[in-house]
């Protein structure tokens, strides 16, 4: 099955730094890759998805790029905040959204003041 | 967008007594629900996947007679930890494909057995 690795596990920046997390995964067939945050005590929420037809996504401060040769997608945020800190998960999905999620293991960002 | 209602989002209750969790899809069908389980300071373990009208399908080493899965209309699934104990102490949580590709995530359920 589908194995995804996620890294660092934890990461620590200032404020207005930029952070950067990665995640390979192991089947090419593999299409849909989101990043989901979590809050303590909360279910993930998505920031941001990519699709394989797909090589980077943007929204505001967050962008992700996928490389599907590589099979490794990365989640960029630039001009932290200390709201961003939280963890957050890669994963990745085969076929259509009644297929399961894979989840990279997170990573805890937090950002300091 | 689409909401999925998880409740409760706390419950403690005593070791071998029963416990339900709901997962409603609100403005949108869930054929499919997923069911996770998440230890401190870890990933979210698919525990179950459920189907609308048939029998969930459980994960290599998920009992299925401890976690009983229900998904009897579009807009409803349960969860329910029978004869719990405290291993079974976690946060529960559930999710729907809301379209596509995209999945909505409940707000999860923190379950202490003591």
């Amino acid at each position: 099955g589908e194995n995804v690795e996620q890294h660092p596990s934890t990461l620590s920046v200032q404020e207005g730094d930029s952070a950067v997390i990665k995640c390979t995964y192991s089947d090419s067939a593999s299409n849909y890759f989101p990043w989901y945050k979590q809050e303590l005590g909360k279910g993930p929420q998505l920031i941001i998805d990519i699709r394989s037809n797909v090589g980077e996504k943007k929204d505001q401060r967050i962008a992700v790029t996928l490389n599907k040769t590589a099979k490794h997608f990365s989640l960029h945020i630039t001009e932290t905040q200390p709201e961003d800190s939280a963890v957050y998960f890669c994963a990745a999905s085969i076929g259509t959204s009644g297929s399961r999620l894979t989840f990279g293991e997170g990573t805890q960002l937090t950002v300091n003041p | 967008g689409a909401v999925v209602s998880q409740h409760p989002s706390r419950v403690i209750c005593k070791s071998g007594t029963s416990v339900k969790i709901e997962c409603r899809s609100l403005d949108f069908q869930a054929t499919t629900m997923f069911w996770y389980r998440q230890f401190p300071k870890k990933s979210l373990m698919l525990m179950a996947t459920s189907n609308e009208g048939s029998k969930a399908t459980y994960e290599q080493g998920v009992e299925k007679d401890k976690f009983l899965i229900n998904h009897a209309s579009l807009t409803l699934s349960t969860l329910t930890v029978t004869s719990a104990h405290p291993e079974d102490s976690s946060f529960y949580i559930c999710s729907a494909p809301d379209g596509v590709y995209g999945y909505t995530f409940g707000s999860g359920t923190r379950l202490t057995v003591v």
